[in-house]
């Protein structure tokens, strides 16, 4: 186990539902990261956060809204979704600061938009 | 804009032979590369890393060599295992410690 958590596992939601992605990582890391992964597509980097602060937004549309109340834990509310937002969403960890690239990453929620 | 790409979607290896999995980049300016194995149902997991002042680095069962004067790197699993059937990306960053560029993937497949 990577020590980077994800619930749920599975979600399927309506275009008009409101629901939120959960992360937690339990390696000490100060970044945590939200990606996307789509089929036969690369990893989309969605957001970044270093310290709990955000420093990268990936022109992420605003039905996507992360939240980050400390380095350990990290949200990704969905609200008012898109068919072809259904995707894997992964989040990650990484020690932050300078020379340290390596992400860990969790196992995923793979979501579903009716 | 800049891209990591692989030769290969889909490379299907009988156990016991070598496996080598390409990847091209484009940005001249990368200084360092990781290699992820995905397997099904999870998210990818951390297999070797190179910098870009090394042309080869060794870990248990994988080698990754990187060629800088035509921008391709390459993941070697020696003996190849039923257990190393995945996807397996290539990623790299030019010194952002937190943003990664990710390839689209290759697929091994071992067969018995």
């Amino acid at each position: 186990e990577t020590g980077v958590t994800q619930t749920p596992r599975h979600l399927v939601m309506g275009m008009t539902n409101k629901k939120s992605l959960k992360c937690e990582q339990h390696l000490g890391h100060n970044a945590m990261y939200w990606y996307k992964q789509s089929a036969k597509k690369p990893l989309e980097l969605m957001f970044v956060y270093n310290f709990k602060e955000q420093t990268e937004n990936n022109s992420v549309p605003s039905r996507f809204s992360p939240e980050c109340p400390n380095s350990s834990h990290l949200f990704l509310h969905l609200h008012t979704l898109q068919p072809e937002d259904s995707a894997l969403y992964l989040c990650a960890s990484s020690l932050g600061g300078s020379g340290s690239y390596e992400q860990f990453f969790g196992p995923g929620t793979r979501l579903t938009v009716l | 804009g800049e891209s990591v790409g692989l030769h290969l979607p889909t490379l299907s290896v009988q156990e016991g032979d070598n496996s080598i999995i390409n990847c091209a980049y484009s940005n001249s300016a990368s200084d360092y590369f990781i290699w992820y194995k995905q397997e099904s149902g999870k998210g990818p997991q951390f297999i070797i890393d190179i910098r870009s002042n090394m042309d080869k680095r060794q870990g248990q069962r994988v080698t990754v060599l990187l060629n800088k004067t035509v921008k391709h790197l390459s993941l070697q699993i020696a003996a190849t295992q039923p257990g190393d059937s995945a996807v397996y990306f290539c990623a790299e960053t030019t010194g952002t410690a937190s943003k990664l560029t990710f390839g689209t993937g290759t697929r091994l497949q071992v067969t018995l």
